[in-house]
């Protein structure tokens, strides 16, 4: 079984450019998450998508960051501008449907803004 | 008061030790998970339960729902079982996931 696909898996770019990333999850996970981990602290919540539609984006900074799932399968999260603070590796986990069942995560894209 | 609490949050044992690591929550869950996280790398999820103890391998996961609280046992440690360990629930007002803190297990050979 394929895993959680992830691209890029290292991203470098200058404040105040743009930065997008992808997540192909596992086929048939109704679920999709991304979480950002800043270095030292746990994973914090993004976004999570059921098929197409947003659950939960009470902590994206939506003046910066968008997140998309047209088709309900693969995702773009995507951050503009970039500030220093956004440095941090940004996770994609999918599961079944919902919390309540196994979870399946990325390699993480780690990002590092200069 | 963090929903999640997880300790302790770093343990350093030596190889062969039999390790135990706690959760403890406050709010009514419907799933508990174990995690884990090694340097640099992604999480992978150890267990799911909602009930009861699971095995794989070295590793045991036990809940006990009434006193709300979870522990995370690896047996035989090795160094390779260095890693943060992760506890989250399935739970809260809208029954998402809520995340501890971590415990950073280091194992000396």
């Amino acid at each position: 079984e394929a895993g959680v696909a992830q691209s890029p898996r290292y991203k470098i770019i200058e404040k105040r450019q743009s930065v997008a990333f992808w997540c192909n999850p596992i086929s048939g996970h109704a679920t999709l998450y991304w979480y950002q981990q800043i270095l030292g602290q746990g994973p914090k919540l993004l976004i999570q998508f059921q098929n197409n539609g947003v659950v939960d984006d009470s902590q994206l900074p939506k003046d910066r960051f968008s997140a998309e799932r047209l088709k309900g399968v693969d995702s773009t999260l995507k951050i503009q501008p970039a500030k220093l603070e956004d440095s941090a590796v940004y996770l994609c986990a999918s599961s079944p449907q919902g919390a309540n069942e196994k979870l399946f995560f990325g390699s993480g894209t780690q990002l590092s803004v200069l | 008061k963090n929903e999640v609490e997880q300790s302790p949050q770093n343990l350093t044992a030596q190889e062969g030790e039999f390790i135990t690591i706690n959760c403890s929550y406050s709010v009514g869950i419907s799933a508990l998970h174990w995690l884990q996280q090694h340097p640099g790398g992604g999480i992978v999820s150890l267990f799911m339960l909602s009930s009861g103890k699971k095995k794989h391998g070295r590793l045991i996961a036990t809940i006990n729902i009434q006193e709300k609280h979870s522990s995370l046992h690896i047996t035989a440690s090795h160094p390779r079982d260095s890693a943060v360990y992760i506890c989250a629930v399935t739970g809260g007002s809208n029954y998402q996931l809520i995340w501890g803190a971590g415990t950073k297990l280091i194992i000396k050979p």
